[in-house]
């Protein structure tokens, strides 16, 4: 697609239950990363891949937090057993290649807007 | 000491004016610095990326880095209300692979 896809936009959940998020980037970019940003904060990394392969996880809030990305393109972002501290908006962004002299520019999807009740 | 930090704001100016919008890092070695505009209810758009000593011009807006002094900077010639928005500042450390991004500048333009 044109630019990175994130489903769903808007997810309301009660507190205990599994949630599961989803990220398609840029064709073609190899690094994804996933963001969250509570109301009126900044924005806190969580994970990214390169590829396949997450060499970074420590932004994970907890172990109820997990990811995965198949086939270098799609990633899907789960929390178990949600909180009410899990409310927020989940930010996906993909680029051409992770890092580098230069550091290539980060694109962002429209994000998931999580409310736990 | 936060690794990037921006002033909240907000920052006031007319219709017109030049916007200066300012963020400052830890990490010395950090190699490349975006700048990008969040609308409320939106998501993070860039709006410009710099990774030398200097200048960097795009239309209405320049980029400016000094890493003697660890701040970048970024300015909007004759800003408009449609560029009230909130301006985060990110960098890219020497040693990893993920962004840090400051809280941002909150900018309103009043006509």
């Amino acid at each position: 697609g044109a630019g990175v896809s994130q489903s769903p936009s808007n997810k309301v959940t009660e507190k205990g239950k599994d949630v599961e998020l989803r990220c398609d980037p840029i064709s073609g970019h190899t690094a994804l990363y996933w963001y969250r940003q509570s109301l009126g904060q900044g924005l806190e990394f969580l994970i990214y891949f390169q590829g396949n392969s997450a060499p970074d996880k420590s932004g994970l809030p907890s172990d109820r937090f997990s990811a995965e990305r198949t086939g270098g393109s799609v990633s899907t972002l789960t929390i178990q057993r949600t909180q009410q501290e899990d409310s927020a908006v989940y930010l996906c962004a993909s680029s051409l290649v992770v890092g580098q002299i230069g550091g290539e520019p980060q694109h962002f999807g429209d994000g998931t807007r999580l409310s736990i009740l | 000491q936060k690794e990037v930090e921006q002033n909240s704001g907000p920052l006031s100016v007319p219709e017109g004016a030049i916007a200066s919008l300012n963020c400052t890092y830890s990490d010395r070695g950090s190699q490349s610095f975006f700048w990008y505009r969040q609308y409320s209810g939106k998501s993070p758009e860039l709006i410009m990326f710099i990774y030398s000593n200097g200048d960097k011009e795009d239309g209405r807006f320049t980029a400016q880095l000094n890493k003697a002094s660890q701040y970048v900077s970024l300015l909007i010639r004759d800003s408009q209300p449609s560029d009230s928005a909130t301006y985060l500042c990110a960098v890219l450390g020497p040693n990893t692979d993920k962004l840090i991004f400051g809280t941002g500048t909150r900018l309103q333009v009043f006509p």
